[in-house]
């Protein structure tokens, strides 16, 4: 059964930073991973998809990775802005389960920027 | 509005009572998913359909939960009987036909059910 996980659970960083935000998940055999930004009381906004064959996928300031062997995937923030303050999830759609069709989710990680 | 669009946005019912959740895909998508959001918890699938088809259900309480998606018309998600434990805030997606899998799905902004 494939997990997903993400660290740090909430982060709180001063406007203008760089970050990261970390997902790892247990079986490599997937289709792609994609992530989400989600604003309190809404829905899902879609960031990033990197398909299996991927190493990386570029939008903006974003930039996220795959590592698909180690089943990791990082999402990079540059120059961080207070309108960047949301709950940011990895999910990871999986090959080697009876559906492919499933988004498995992480809990996600809670990202704070103070002016 | 070319999104993802789900209604109710907040629904309240009491403990035995039917909810019933619509959601109308993307424009030229046929591919409907719904999710779960429990407090605290992150988002679970239950149930990926195409136009007239479930193709799989196996994220759906085999009980007291059924959806549709008509020929015509949005996709429906049924809770009855509900109960405390049901409230949650439920997400449907949508993607375009064609390689499923390797398409990015497209999030509404959910419908949140309160159970009294």
């Amino acid at each position: 059964k494939q997990e997903v996980t993400q660290i740090p659970a909430a982060l709180s960083v001063p406007e203008g930073e760089n970050l990261v935000l970390n997902c790892s998940f247990t079986d490599s055999a997937i289709y792609n991973l994609q992530w989400f930004r989600q604003d309190p009381g809404k829905g899902l906004t879609s960031l990033l998809l990197i398909q299996s064959s991927q190493r990386e996928q570029t939008s903006g300031r974003l930039n996220a990775s795959l590592d698909k062997s180690s089943g990791r995937s990082t999402l990079y923030i540059a120059a961080s802005q207070p309108g960047d303050s949301a709950t940011y999830l990895c999910a990871v759609r999986s090959s080697n389960s009876n559906s492919g069709y499933a988004l498995n989710f992480g809990k996600g990680t809670s990202l704070l920027v103070t002016p | 509005n070319a999104g993802v669009m789900q209604n109710p946005r907040h629904l309240v019912r009491r403990r035995g009572q039917e909810a019933r959740l619509r959601c109308s895909p993307m424009k030229g998508h046929s591919h409907v998913y719904w999710y779960r959001q429990l407090p605290e918890e992150g988002l679970k699938f239950m149930v990926y359909l195409q136009k007239e088809n479930i193709i799989d259900e196996s994220g759906m309480p085999k009980e007291r939960f059924s959806a549709e998606f008509p020929k015509e018309g949005p996709s429906i998600l049924r809770i009855q009987q509900v109960v405390r434990g049901d409230s949650a805030a439920y997400f449907c997606a949508s993607s375009p036909p064609g390689q499923g899998q390797n398409q990015p799905q497209h999030f509404g902004d959910g419908t949140r059910l309160s159970i009294l």
